[in-house]
């Protein structure tokens, strides 16, 4: 069955950077997207990007464009997310989710990471 | 392109809801349409994929539909019970730019 782990808890002052991790298991790696997803405090969810692990390609939202950087290694199955910059409105739970499309995007987010907890405060 | 959702919703254990989610430009039918259920503290799960399809464990009280009419979505939960109060999210995909969309979720509040 595929699981996502994610690294924990993070406190980050403004200005900093955050790398969160999402270990996969159960599945073929290579062969599903992974995107992120972000829940602020009052906020909905919000989409922020995908990766092809197999190729490395992304794609990211434009109010993240000039500050995010994800990647994968398919040697440890494990997908990364570094966010640059960081202010309080960046204070939220993040999310990795697997695509459940096979080599294509279907837009389908199941299974889900359990979310890390990013603090920005001075 | 936008999704709009109602902010809040509210209904008795045993009645039927319908939550819509209204795209501001381009056809809801251009692209399938996802709900997902966040309940607090818990992680988001997918209540209907592609319009109208339950994964496998999704009670059958659950069920989505699209109206071109009004170039919406709906997911509708009937039989409520107080177990479904959480927020809903449909969310969709821009399939020029390859970016996803999410509504800005609706709060089910079933007393």
């Amino acid at each position: 069955q595929a699981h996502l782990m994610q690294s924990g808890a993070e406190v980050k002052r403004p200005g900093a950077s955050v790398r969160i991790s999402c270990k996969a298991s159960g599945y073929t790696f290579a062969n599903y997207y992974i995107h992120w997803v972000r829940l602020a405090p009052g906020q909905g969810l919000e989409w922020m990007g995908v990766i092809r692990p197999s190729v490395g390609s992304t794609n990211y939202a434009q109010n993240f464009r000039d500050r995010v950087t994800m990647t994968t290694d398919t040697s440890t199955s494990t997908a990364y997310m570094d966010l640059r910059s960081l202010t309080s409105d960046d204070t939220a739970v993040y999310y990795c989710t697997r695509d459940r499309g096979v080599t294509g995007t279907t837009w389908w987010f199941d299974p889900w990471g359990q979310g890390t907890l990013v603090t920005v405060s001075s | 392109f936008m999704l709009t959702q109602p902010h809040s919703v509210s209904e008795s254990p045993g009645k039927t809801v319908t939550i819509s989610c209204t795209r501001s430009s381009g056809s809801i039918g251009n692209n399938y349409v996802q709900w997902y259920q966040l309940r607090p503290g818990s992680v988001p799960i997918c209540v209907i994929f592609q319009g109208h399809q339950r994964p496998s464990g999704v009670p059958d009280r659950f069920s989505g539909s699209i109206d071109s009419s009004s170039n919406s979505a709906s997911l509708t939960i009937a039989g409520l019970k107080t177990e479904d109060e959480a927020d809903y999210y449909c969310q969709s995909y821009d399939n020029l730019n390859h970016r996803g969309v999410f509504g800005g979720g609706t709060k089910l509040t079933v007393l």
